[in-house]
């Protein structure tokens, strides 16, 4: 089975600043990872996903992930926050059968003026 | 292309009561999921479709029914409504082809049971 950790459940940061969503997972298969981002009363975009290759994935938005395998870990990065980047932000996995991808319990990032 | 279009957006609906929450996708994905988004627990899946007339449960199905007659459409049917479901619904579609895969999310149902 798998399972996502998202070890902050809020994350304020000032505007401008650089800022870093953790995510850990656990699976005893390999997994593909995905970062996704809800703003307020709507549904969940796609920010960035590591499917194989490099493990530096750049995403919409000015994101970017690491993912390191030996750490099992996928935290999403940015170096310099909007106020437009308020949102609840979802990592996730799925073992690549297309169906069942397992999310984390959210972070809530508040960009302070 | 409109993507993944779920009705309605918000609904109320009394203890014991049934009703259906409607997607329907226009991307030709083979998979469909129903997720519920509560406070805290992020996202969870209550059932999925990997094609047309084959539906499974997923970790929280109890006191939901899906069908999926066709590609384009998976309904998701609450059989007698309890305070419990209160909840943020969310349908998905995905796709799995060549070592690719994503899901893509309609904008919600809003459900509130009194």
């Amino acid at each position: 089975a798998q399972s996502v950790t998202q070890l902050d459940s809020q994350v304020p940061v000032f505007e401008e600043a650089p800022v870093e969503l953790r995510c850990n997972y656990s699976s005893s298969v390999s997994v593909y990872l995905f970062w996704y981002v809800q703003y307020p009363n709507q549904g969940l975009q796609l920010l960035l996903k590591y499917l194989s290759g490099s493990t530096l994935v750049k995403g919409i938005n000015g994101f970017e992930a690491e993912f390191n395998k030996s750490q099992t870990s996928f935290h999403l990065r940015k170096p310099s926050v909007h106020i437009s980047d308020t949102a609840e932000y979802f990592c996730a996995v799925n073992k690549n059968t297309g169906n069942q991808f397992y999310f984390g319990t959210g972070t809530s990032l508040t960009v302070i003026p | 292309n409109a993507g993944v279009t779920q009705t309605p957006k918000f609904q109320v609906l009394k203890t014991g009561q049934s009703m259906t929450l409607q997607c329907a996708q226009d991307m030709n994905h083979e998979y469909m999921s129903w997720y519920r988004q509560d406070p805290g627990m992020g996202l969870r899946l209550i059932h999925y479709s990997v094609g047309a007339g084959i539906t499974d449960q997923g970790e929280v199905p109890n006191g939901y029914n899906v069908s999926r007659s066709t590609t384009e459409d998976f309904p998701l049917r609450l059989l007698s409504a309890a305070p419990s479901q209160t909840s943020v619904y969310f349908c998905a579609s995905s796709y799995s082809r060549q070592g690719r895969t994503e899901a893509f999310f309609g904008q919600g149902t809003r459900l509130t049971v009194v």
